[in-house]
């Protein structure tokens, strides 16, 4: 079993949708999460990240921990075809500072 | 642009020849990461530094891959006698000391033929 489990989709929403991405983990020793968003042939590039179970909210995008059941969430509202990228999860560290990736869910936002 | 880059952004070589990537990472950075991610992958950890120190090499870290951060500023990555499984995109990122948050580069797409 990976460290780290995710759907890679693809996920196909109409524009103007809620977008729930989910994420889970094996390793209860990672203490911080993070989620990336990476368009085709680009890096990757931060959106979220949290600490603590709950939930974080920053404009269109919040992220959801619960630590108790090692589950990731990242909720997209009012979703746009520019938010048509795939959503990457990392929990982390892992021995050192390395972040541990799902392999990200592709998401598609239709006009 | 005082983001993390990299050069050069794409690579294609033959297999059995040395290729050597850059990654300059944001000014004040010092830590500095490679990862590597191949298709419908998230980014796999390779290796690290603290300022110019290498703290961390992953399994995959094979002999044939050297990285070093001489002065602690930019980092190279190279990768010797490269098979056609080196195919890959090649991310660099940089973080703060105390600061947990990575900060990735647009990455070096490699194709070994």
């Amino acid at each position: 079993q990976k460290e780290v489990e995710q759907d890679p989709g693809p996920l196909s929403v109409p524009e103007g949708a809620i977008v729930s991405l989910n994420c889970t983990y094996s390793n209860s020793a990672f203490q911080y999460f993070m989620w990336y968003r990476q368009y085709s042939r680009k890096g990757p590039e931060l959106l979220m990240y949290t600490y603590s179970s709950g939930n974080k909210e920053d404009g269109r995008f919040t992220a959801q921990v619960d630590k108790s059941s090692k589950y990731i969430s990242l909720f997209i509202r009012d979703s746009q075809p520019s938010d048509s990228a795939t959503y990457l999860c990392a929990p982390g560290p892992n021995s050192g500072y390395a972040l541990n990736f799902g392999k990200g869910t592709s998401l598609l936002v239709t006009p | 642009d005082t983001g993390v880059s990299q050069n050069p952004r794409h690579k294609i070589t033959k297999r059995g020849q040395n290729v050597t990537f850059r990654c300059d990472p944001i000014s004040e950075h010092n830590r500095l990461y490679w990862y590597r991610q191949t298709l419908g992958q998230g980014p796999e950890f390779l290796t690290y530094f603290q300022n110019e120190a290498q703290l961390e090499k992953s399994r995959l870290l094979s002999d044939r891959f050297s990285a070093e951060r001489p002065k602690g500023s930019f980092s190279t990555l190279e990768i010797q006698r490269t098979e056609q499984g080196d195919s890959a995109m090649y991310l660099c990122a940089s973080s703060l000391v105390g600061e947990e948050t990575q900060y990735f580069g647009p990455g070096t797409r490699l194709l070994v033929l």
